[in-house]
Formats: structure tokens, C-alpha cells, sequence
């Protein structure tokens, strides 16, 4: 089953703004994950936020989560062409059986 | 990537075939996972092992199969029981424990 529910399914903005995706999920977790797929390609660990942490920054990543409203960000800050990519939210509820990914923002930037 | 092999990149499966793809892996890992990606969707867990003999189906394994005879190796069977099998399949490993996955490159099977 999906546990994370990626909004919007799709963005474009031009090159140099920022880009915000957002993530919802059900139940419980151990951590929340980001991760990136240029197209046809694997998938790339981006940045992993516990239960206990409110906010986490990488480079020109910056992620938050609301335990409380089940619910994640990721901002993008001064976009790049290469930025263009879906990314994905991927939960971690302690389990064996790993991570559950939502569907994903496709994530356009316009040169 | 970067120490997750995942072949061939591209693979034709004709009906009534079983196709074998490969995820060979050196990070010494313990746990690997096989997912599904149809266009436009996320990833859904077809089977996972966190042990060397030893693997758990996940949300649709239903047919496909696996083996894990080695660390390093957790080949995915899709039979011909799979009746839509044409999908983007990506291979995952990682400690297991309250950290990221690795994935590799992915195989695209096509049945034609």
C-alpha cells in the first residue's frame, strides 16, 4: 500500500525560484525520506528526516515535518535546469519490509 | 547506483516466458528489495530480504519470485503467471536499520 501522497503531481517554474513539494502520509514512522529520479533512471537519496526533528537542511534543500498533521516538505531553493526531475517522499515505519513511496512531483524547471 | 548492478538495462519478454533480472550488489548490506514503477506512479514492493536464505513477499508479489543465495545477489523471476508485466523494476539495498536505500539503475521490461 502507498503511505505517502506527493502535492502537486506536477510543477514547472522557471529557473532561479523556489520549488516546494509536499508529503502526506498515514501512519506512524521511524523517519521520513526524499529521494530524486531523473527520468528513466534510478532513484537518488536526497535528504532523511527522523520522527523526533522538525526541520533538516542539505545544500539548497530544505525539509520539514509535522508529525503532528502526518505531513513533510521539501524546498528547492534557487532552481536549476538540472533540478528537473520527480521527486518522492518514502516513508519508514520501522518494518522489514523497508520503505513505502508515494507517488511523486514531477518537477519541471524552465530554463 | 554506485555498487548496485541491476541487468540488463533493457529486456523483451515474449508471453508465456520467465525472465530473470539480476541486482548484484557490493556494499555488504543486508537488506534488498525489489520494487515496481509503472509511468506516472511510485514504487510498490513486489519482495524484500534482510538475510541471506530468507525473503518475505511485499505487496505484489504475486507472480514473481526470488531467490537469495548470496549476500550479494537477489535475483527477481517474473513468471508467466504475471499477466502485466511490462514496468520499470528497481532494486534497492541498505543496512536495514534507520537509514537511507541505495537503488540501482533499473531494468525496463517490455512484453512484446
Amino acid at each position: 500500500s502507498q503511505q505517502g501522497e506527493e502535492d502537486p503531481q506536477a510543477l514547472s517554474i522557471q529557473e532561479g525560484e523556489n520549488a516546494t513539494m509536499n508529503c502526506s502520509y498515514k501512519t506512524s514512522i521511524n523517519n521520513l525520506q526524499w529521494y530524486r529520479q531523473n527520468s528513466g533512471r534510478g532513484l537518488v537519496h536526497l535528504i532523511l528526516i527522523r520522527s523526533n526533528e522538525r526541520e533538516k537542511h542539505s545544500g539548497r534543500l530544505r525539509v520539514t515535518l509535522d508529525t503532528s498533521k502526518k505531513s513533510s516538505s521539501l524546498l528547492i531553493t534557487a532552481s536549476r535546469a538540472a533540478d528537473t526531475a520527480s521527486y518522492f517522499c518514502a516513508t519508514d515505519a520501522g518494518g522489514a519490509d523497508g520503505l513505502t513511496f508515494g507517488k511523486g512531483t514531477h518537477l519541471i524547471i524552465q530554463p | 547506483d554506485g555498487g548496485i548492478t541491476q541487468s540488463p538495462k533493457y529486456l523483451f519478454r515474449k508471453e508465456g516466458q520467465n525472465v530473470t533480472l539480476s541486482c548484484e550488489q557490493n556494499l555488504n548490506h543486508d537488506a534488498m528489495y525489489w520494487y515496481r514503477q509503472d509511468p506516472g506512479q511510485g514504487l510498490r514492493l513486489i519482495y524484500y530480504s534482510q538475510i541471506v536464505n530468507d525473503f518475505q513477499k511485499g505487496d505484489i508479489a504475486e507472480g514473481y519470485s526470488v531467490s537469495r543465495e548470496k549476500k550479494e545477489s537477489f535475483p527477481l523471476t517474473v513468471t508467466s503467471a504475471q499477466k502485466n508485466p511490462t514496468a520499470f523494476y528497481l532494486c534497492a539495498v541498505s543496512t536495514g536499520g534507520d537509514t537511507e536505500a541505495f537503488f540501482g539503475q533499473g531494468t525496463r521490461l517490455t512484453v512484446v
